[in-house]
């Protein structure tokens, strides 16, 4: 699998935009890029997938370059419980063992 | 709620004792999986079952025993434990063992003195 880099801490003021980058300069093509969050003394929450094309849920939209090398999580508008630890994982489709990082810090700041 | 709980949310337990964390799934999923998150590491997974039975079992040492009777319930049974082994101690599901995403539980969170 694809190691996959972010930063370890990020802040983003209430209702704004929260846009968390990730890396993963040696992803291959069949491998899709997953986003979870661990709120604190909770279990890991799926938050959304892509392979090459961008997508848009409920929670939130990933952005995939053209090159699928980085890609970034945006949470359109940030709330207090939107801080988490943020993976982002490179995963392929017939391994099921996810490699987890360290993931993103993220906290929202009233 | 995610539908998969675990009990107990935490656990102290001796270096003598045996216990066993309990996960249950209400998704009517087909694999199931128990992580260990120690404390400032990555999520390592441990074991993991497909239609009941164990298809992984990464090196874990075997003071850790799982038990899957059925594909709703995972059981993992402690006994003669290390101060080390302290940790969090997650319980996920998926539809199928291929690509799908993990539910995860809240977690036990152990202690062992």
């Amino acid at each position: 699998d694809a190691k996959t880099t972010q930063p370890p801490s990020m802040d983003c003021a209430e209702g704004r935009a929260a846009n968390l980058p990730c890396n993963h300069s040696t992803i291959s093509g069949n491998e899709y890029v997953y986003w979870y969050r661990q709120i604190h003394s909770q279990g890991p929450q799926y938050i959304i997938h892509g392979l090459k094309n961008n997508e848009t849920n409920e929670m939130a939209s990933l952005i995939i370059t053209e090159d699928r090398k980085s890609s970034t999580l945006i949470l359109p508008h940030a709330t207090l419980r939107d801080t988490a630890v943020y993976y982002c994982i490179a995963f392929m489709d017939s391994n099921y063992q996810l490699i987890w990082g360290a993931g993103t810090k993220l906290i929202i700041k009233p | 709620e995610t539908g998969v709980t675990q009990t107990p949310r935490h656990l102290v337990m001796g270096m003598t004792n045996k216990k066993s964390l309990k996960c249950e799934q209400h998704l009517g999923h087909n694999a199931m999986y128990w992580y260990k998150q120690s404390a400032k590491k990555p999520l390592e997974l441990m074991f993991v079952y497909n239609f009941k039975e164990q298809t992984e079992n990464n090196s874990v040492p075997s003071r850790f025993s799982p038990e899957c009777p059925n594909s709703s319930h995972l059981f993992l049974h402690l006994h003669t434990l290390q101060p080390e082994d302290s940790a969090l101690y997650l319980c996920a599901s998926s539809q199928d063992l291929w690509g799908e995403k993990l539910f995860f539980g809240s977690g036990t969170q152990l202690s062992v003195l």
